[in-house]
């Protein structure tokens, strides 16, 4: 039982370049999320996927797009990256709703 | 939006001391206030949580207490260990509001234990 895994673990890209962030849980959780964190600021929820089928807008969506591919996994899109998405990202899931949100280990995406 | 506060930003105490972080939250209808402990290089992993319809729940060392009418929240941790030395973070949600699955956290507090 890996829990939620995401990949890559680091990535440095260009401005302008794109990427997917990819995000897999093995506990038959319904609802998954993406935030992301930067100092001084906690973490910020970008999308969640409330159920399978299902996405949605969280405070900071703006330069970014999801999908979510099956009950497993939940992609993160950065279709034009800018320096100001320069942040640690991560994946959690839920079984349900907001209750006991498994977090995996992030990814730390630089964008020079 | 839900906005929550989060103090102090930082915490240093000794080792079997007690460290208190609070929270204080806007949304009147929160119901729902979850705390993290994210070690260095690591996700946050859930430690404790609390619904409003209590006012103070207990796991061996560390407790939350819930205040709604003054719309707050703390984590007491006692007798501390170098091991609890981490950044936590605290968090609301309306569950099963408009707001339905979605947490709003506070900005983070490093608490340091000195052996």
């Amino acid at each position: 039982n890996a829990g939620v895994t995401q990949t890559p673990k680091f990535q440095v890209l260009k401005t302008g370049q794109s990427m997917t962030l990819q995000c897999a849980q093995d506990m038959n959780h319904n609802s998954m999320y993406w935030y992301r964190q930067d100092p001084g600021m906690g973490l910020r929820l970008i999308y969640y996927s409330a159920s399978e089928g299902t996405t949605d807008k969280g405070e900071v969506p703006n330069g970014y797009n999801v999908s979510r591919l099956n009950k497993r996994e939940f992609s993160l899109r950065l279709e034009s990256a800018a320096p100001s998405q320069t942040s640690v990202y991560f994946c959690a899931s839920s079984r349900l709703g907001p209750y006991e949100q498994y977090f995996g280990p992030g990814t730390r995406l630089t964008v020079t | 939006g839900e906005n929550v506060e989060q103090h102090p930003s930082t915490l240093s105490v000794q080792e079997g001391d007690s460290a208190v972080i609070k929270c204080t939250y806007s949304d009147s209808a929160s119901n729902y206030f979850p705390w993290y402990k994210q070690e260095l290089g690591k996700g946050p992993q859930l430690i404790i949580d609390i619904r409003s319809n209590v006012g103070e729940k207990k796991d061996q060392r560390i407790a939350v207490t819930l205040n709604k009418t003054a719309k707050h929240f703390s984590l007491h941790i006692t007798e501390t260990q170098p091991e609890d030395s981490a950044v936590y973070f605290c968090a609301a949600s309306n569950a099963g509001g408009t707001s339905y699955g979605k947490l709003t956290f506070g900005q983070g507090t490093i608490l340091t234990v000195h052996p």
